[in-house]
């Protein structure tokens, strides 16, 4: 089955900085690729999401790459303001099954 | 529009005793997941319903849970006998349909076993 690796697993950056979060993964079939934000205590909530037929997504602060030939994709957070603290998770769909595979998360802490 | 319901947000039972949790989706969602997130640790999917039909359930330890969804809405997923490794908050989500698209969850059900 499909094995997602997330990297790194906290991570702490100033206000205002850029933060960048990498996964990877196994199935070369995978191709939905989202990434959900969960904030202490509460439910996770997708943020962003790409498919395989696009290279790069944006909406505002936020933007995910993904390169399938190298089979990684990437969450970049820039402007970092402090309500960004939170636990991210990327995820990996195989072609078919529509299961969601996740990474095992990444704390982001921005410091004011 | 409502969220997707669940209950009990929190229960604390001992090692061999039974547990039920509840979940309600968001109303006109076809497919409904149960996962099962351990502290520090990415959701892991126990099952997948696609209306009132299970679609995936491959990951679920059958020995000890079963998971149900009468009639196409509500589900219940249930432990008997549980184990502290069974400690884990149950996430249940919804979407509108199966195929890869956004997934949306509840607030989720803390398990502790001691």
């Amino acid at each position: 089955g499909e094995n997602v690796e997330q990297h790194p697993s906290t991570l702490s950056v100033q206000e205002g900085d850029s933060a960048v979060i990498k996964c990877t993964y196994s199935d070369s079939a995978s191709n939905y690729f989202p990434w959900y934000k969960q904030e202490l205590g509460k439910r996770p909530q997708l943020i962003i999401d790409i498919r395989s037929n696009v290279g790069e997504k944006k909406d505002q602060r936020i933007a995910v790459t993904l390169n399938k030939t190298a089979k990684h994709f990437s969450l970049h957070i820039t402007e970092t303001q402090p309500e960004d603290s939170a636990v991210y998770f990327c995820a990996a769909s195989g072609a078919g099954s529509y299961q969601l595979t996740f990474g095992k998360g990444t704390k982001l802490s921005v410091i004011p | 529009e409502a969220g997707v319901a669940q209950s009990p947000r929190y229960k604390i039972i001992e090692k061999r005793q039974s547990v039920a949790f509840w979940c309600n989706p968001i109303s006109g969602h076809a497919t409904l997941y149960w996962y099962q997130q351990i502290l520090g640790q990415g959701p892991k999917l126990l099952i997948q319903f696609q209306n009132n039909g299970v679609v995936d359930d491959s990951q679920l330890p059958k020995d000890r849970f079963s998971a149900e969804r009468l009639k196409g809405v509500d589900s219940t997923l249930k432990i008997q006998p549980a184990k502290l490794e069974d400690s884990a908050v149950y996430l249940c989500a919804s979407s509108f349909r199966t195929g890869a698209g956004e997934l949306f969850f509840g607030e989720g059900s803390r398990l502790t076993v001691l």
